[in-house]
C-alpha cells in the first residue's frame, strides 16, 4: 500500500540557517503531496501542498517540489526562525483511499536564537 | 467562518467503559475523515465519510471501534469497552469533497487509565 518516510528528527538549527526535511512516499497511482505542521498546543495546519509532478509547493518562506522521478517532496526553508519550531508531517492522499491522508512520522524541529 | 469542532476537548476514562467523541465539520463539507495520534503510532487514518456513507471502515483498529454520521454533518466515534493502549488524540477533519485540502479540528485527548 502507499507509504510516506521522512527523516527522523528532533533537528535542531540556529535561527537563520537553512532547512531542508527529506520526504519520500511509495504510491499508485496519481497521489497528492502535503506538508502540515503542528506547533507546541495547536492543532495539525496545513503547510503547503503539490496535486501533481513538478508543482511546487509555497507558503511562509517554505517550499516542497513534487519530483515524480524521484518520488521525493522535500520540504525547504532558506532561512528558519525561532518561530518555525514545530513538528512536520508529510502526508499524501490518493484516489483509491478517499483522499485519505497518510502521513509520515513528523520530524520535529527546534530553531534556536 | 467556523472551524471544526470537537468535543469533548479532554476525556479520562476507566479501563472497559464506552466513550463517545464528536465531530462537527465545517459547514457544506461532505467529506469527514477520523484520524489517531498517538506516541507510538504516529497518525493513523481511521475511518472516512463520504456523506453518510463510510465506503471503507478498514482502518479501525478493532471491532470495539465505530463511526456513525448523520444528516451529512455531525459524526460520532464510539469506542466500545475501553482499553489503555486507546489512549491517543483523536483528530477529525472535514473538506469541501473529499480530493481537496483537509481542515482539522483541535483533537480529543482521551486517557484510559
Amino acid at each position: 500500500g502507499d507509504s510516506v518516510t521522512q527523516m527522523e528528527g528532533p533537528v535542531t538549527l540556529s535561527e537563520e540557517a537553512f532547512l531542508t526535511i527529506n520526504c519520500t512516499y511509495t504510491a499508485t497511482g496519481y497521489p497528492s503531496l502535503f506538508w502540515y505542521v503542528q506547533y507546541p498546543g495547536e492543532g495539525l495546519q496545513l503547510l503547503l501542498k503539490a496535486t501533481k509532478a513538478d508543482d511546487k509547493g509555497s507558503n511562509k518562506g517554505f517550499e516542497a517540489t513534487y519530483r515524480k522521478e524521484t518520488t521525493s517532496f522535500h520540504l525547504e526553508k532558506g532561512s528558519v526562525q525561532v518561530s518555525d519550531s514545530a513538528v512536520y508531517f508529510c502526508a499524501l492522499s490518493n484516489s483509491n483511499s478517499g483522499y485519505a491522508l497518510n502521513f509520515g512520522k513528523g520530524t520535529s524541529l527546534l530553531v534556536t536564537p | 467562518g467556523a472551524g471544526v469542532s470537537q468535543s469533548p476537548s479532554n476525556k479520562v476514562t476507566e479501563k472497559g467503559k464506552d466513550v463517545e467523541l464528536r465531530c462537527d465539520p465545517i459547514s457544506g463539507h461532505t467529506a469527514l475523515y477520523w484520524y489517531r495520534q498517538s506516541l507510538g503510532q504516529g497518525l493513523e487514518f481511521l475511518i472516512y465519510f463520504q456523506g453518510n456513507s463510510a465506503p471503507d471502515k478498514s482502518g479501525l483498529p478493532s471491532d470495539r471501534f465505530s463511526a456513525e454520521r448523520t444528516g451529512g454533518s455531525v459524526s460520532t466515534l464510539t469506542i466500545q469497552r475501553t482499553q489503555q493502549e486507546d489512549s491517543a488524540v483523536y483528530l477529525c477533519a472535514s473538506s469541501p469533497r473529499g480530493m481537496e485540502t483537509q481542515y482539522f479540528g483541535p483533537g480529543t485527548r482521551l486517557l484510559v487509565l
